[in-house]
């Protein structure tokens, strides 16, 4: 069956520290990935996604990802993290031809202590 | 634009009863999936609608449904409630559906008691 590991459940952060959120993913064919984040009290937003072409893509507030296709990856990264970006992560999966089908990991939970 | 909108917000149910969650997609969009989220299991695909039209179903029992309107509005039904129904239902619209980045609405927080 199709899934995404997200391989830390809770993760803290002093403000500066650099963050990198594992994510890696089962499945064969071609997919489409996102980075999801919910702030406290606040819906799903998304932060980035990778459809086709460069592995590495810039999302909003600084942050980024990359698509390592051998490893089934799909890191995210910021290189300093704020107060403000405490918050849940979620790394999502689409397959190619699964209409409206988001596959999700079970989530990160980022601390970033002021 | 207006975002996705979900109704109602709060709902308390008991074993047994049925549940009707709507969801209002963002004007111009077309395809309309449904979500359930839980502490033990994360977020979990239930459907996808698109042209009043089932595309997409996930691993839920048949007593979860739902629907599609010609405005695109949603609704999804749950009968015959279970406790481990209780979780935030979360509704995410998208143009069509396919390539394209899902919008999520505020969920709608389901107990069952």
């Amino acid at each position: 069956a199709q899934s995404v590991s997200q391989h830390n459940h809770h993760v803290i952060l002093s403000e500066a520290a650099s963050l990198e959120l594992g994510c890696n993913y089962s499945y064969g064919g071609t997919v489409n990935l996102f980075w999801y984040v919910q702030y406290p009290g606040q819906h799903l937003q998304l932060l980035l996604k990778y459809f086709s072409g460069d592995p590495l893509v810039k999302g909003i507030k600084g942050f980024e990802a990359e698509f390592i296709k051998s490893k089934f990856s799909f890191n995210l990264r910021k290189p300093s993290v704020q107060w403000s970006d405490t918050a849940e992560y979620f790394c999502a999966v689409n397959p190619r031809g699964s209409q409206g089908n988001l596959i999700f990991g079970k989530g990160t939970k980022l601390s970033v202590k002021p | 634009k207006a975002g996705v909108t979900q109704t109602p917000r709060y709902l308390i149910k008991t074993r047994g009863q049925q549940v009707t969650l709507s969801c209002s997609p963002i004007s111009g969009h077309r395809s309309v999936s449904w979500y359930q989220q839980t502490p033990g299991q994360g977020l979990q695909f239930l459907f996808e609608y698109f042209s009043e039209t089932q595309r997409n179903k996930g691993n839920f029992p048949g007593r979860f449904s739902g629907r599609q309107f010609s405005n695109s509005r949603s609704e999804m039904n749950v009968s015959t409630l279970e406790l481990g129904d209780s979780a935030l239902y979360l509704c995410a619209s998208s143009p069509a559906g396919a390539r394209e980045t899902q919008y999520f609405g505020p969920g709608t927080r389901l107990l069952v008691l």
